[in-house]
């Protein structure tokens, strides 16, 4: 079965670095787009950023854009978010998310636990 | 604030029908993408509810269905049981943001 484990959460300073992982198994990992999604404290999901199946394209909303990286390792099946530059509003659970193929239909069908990412001094 | 518009809360007691509704604009939902919902239980991961607009993934109950129209979209549920308690999300895509997007999210209560 399809499982996806975050990593590498964890309490940070304001303006230090985090590397999250994600862990994937149960599926074919270079053929499937991955996506990270947050959820900041008592608000709902927001999305962090794509990666295309074979990460050439990726793609970040203007909260993380020029912060944030996303990219994937195919000889681990992993998938990764280097955050630099952590601010307080970047506090969350961060969720890494495979996108499915359903005929014309690209929902997030696959959702890990989450990791929780605590910036403050 | 989220660029899908949900109602903060819906109730109902075992057994009703109580819908969520999802409204966007002429760049999302409007402009013809598609919607998805996902249920949320705090602390887990996330399920995909329904994918393009209506459909139903393997394993989800016939008591769950999605519809959309314009530049808005709905779930309902039928026969509410106390196991359907939790949080639910729209998803689209928005091309003036150029990015995906949630609605902010409706926490169901089972009375």
């Amino acid at each position: 079965q399809v499982q996806l484990v975050e990593s590498g959460g964890g309490v940070v300073q304001p303006g230090r670095s985090l590397r999250l992982s994600c862990a994937t198994s149960g599926f074919t990992f270079s053929k499937y787009a991955m996506h990270w999604v947050r959820q900041a404290p008592g608000k709902g999901l927001e999305w962090v950023s794509f990666i295309s199946y074979d990460g050439s394209n990726k793609y970040y909303p203007d909260s993380v854009k020029g912060r944030f990286t996303i990219s994937r390792d195919y000889s681990k099946n992993t998938l990764y978010l280097q955050m630099n530059s952590l601010r307080g509003d970047d506090t969350g659970v961060y969720y890494c998310a495979k996108e499915g193929r359903y005929g014309s239909y690209y929902p997030f069908d696959y959702w890990g636990q989450g990791a929780l990412v605590t910036v403050s001094s | 604030q989220s660029v899908l518009t949900q109602p903060p809360s819906v109730s109902g007691a075992p057994g009703q029908r109580v819908t969520i509704s999802c409204t966007g604009s002429s760049s999302n939902i409007g402009a013809g993408y598609d919607v998805h919902w996902y249920q949320h239980l705090p602390g887990t991961a996330p399920k995909l509810l329904i994918y393009g607009n209506s459909n139903r993934p393997s394993g989800v109950p016939d008591r769950f269905s999605g519809s959309k129209s314009g530049t808005s979209a709905s779930l309902a549920i039928t026969g509410l049981q106390a196991e359907d308690e939790a949080d639910y999300y729209c998803q689209s895509y928005d091309s003036s943001l150029s990015g995906w997007v949630f609605g902010g999210g409706t926490k169901l209560t089972v009375l």
